[in-house]
């Protein structure tokens, strides 16, 4: 059974600290996994990895997908209140046919960050 | 633009009644989907269009009926629903329906749903 495993399930820091969330996988054929950030309403995109693209930069956010390991993590620097929210992990499988477009979403990591 | 809309924001209904969510995009997108979330939880999806065809139910139960009437509009009728049925309906829009590797999808703002 395909799974997606996040940790930690949450996490509490304050302004400016560095934070580290990790998303685990067990797939038959991968294709991509996103990250979302998920505050009160709908989760917002924030990345895409795939096989051709395996490390991405936005502003203080990045993150990297460790095709090997069947992993991927996202950084966040210098934390700042606004980063709280649920981030979300997400990884679509290639089972042809009507499997396209399929994300199966890990459990979320919930982060607070404090001033 | 990468939004898609959603309405009503809220939704209140009787076991009895029959309602509709409706999902909307303008981004020339192919594929929509239909997700619910219950609270501390991550999106479970329900429904996927592609080209206007639906292409994947997860085993959702037929007091949900989803319908495409064109390549930018979802609707999902509800109808004699639990209250176990409550939750946040997210919809979602991806450019191909997966079958490009960079596909990517949008999610709305939800509905929020309670049946009493």
């Amino acid at each position: 059974e395909d799974k997606v495993v996040q940790s930690p399930l949450s996490l509490v820091v304050h302004e400016g600290d560095t934070v580290t969330l990790n998303c685990s996988y067990e797939v038959t054929n991968f294709r991509s996994l996103l990250w979302y950030k998920q505050e009160k309403k709908a989760p917002t995109f924030l990345f895409m990895l795939t096989s051709s693209g395996i490390e991405k930069k936005s502003g203080r956010l990045s993150s990297i997908l460790d095709k090997k390991e069947l992993s991927s993590i996202l950084n966040i620097t210098a934390t700042q209140t606004g980063d709280s929210a649920i981030y979300l992990c997400a990884v679509e499988f290639n089972a042809g046919g009507t499997s396209y477009g399929k994300l199966t979403f890990g459990q979320g990591t919930i982060l607070t960050v404090h001033p | 633009d990468t939004e898609v809309t959603q309405t009503p924001k809220h939704l209140v209904m009787g076991m009895t009644n029959k309602k509709s969510l409706k999902c909307e995009q303008h981004m020339g997108h192919r594929a929509m989907y239909w997700y619910k979330q219950k609270a501390k939880k991550p999106p479970e999806l329900m429904f996927v269009y592609s080209y206007e065809k639906l292409s994947i139910n997860e085993s959702v139960p037929s007091r949900f009926s989803p319908e495409c009437p064109n390549s930018s509009l979802l609707n999902l009728h509800l109808h004699a629903l639990q209250p176990e049925d409550s939750a946040l309906y997210l919809c979602a829009s991806s450019r191909t329906g997966g079958y490009s590797s960079t596909d990517t999808q949008y999610f709305g703002p939800g509905t929020r749903l309670t049946v009493l």
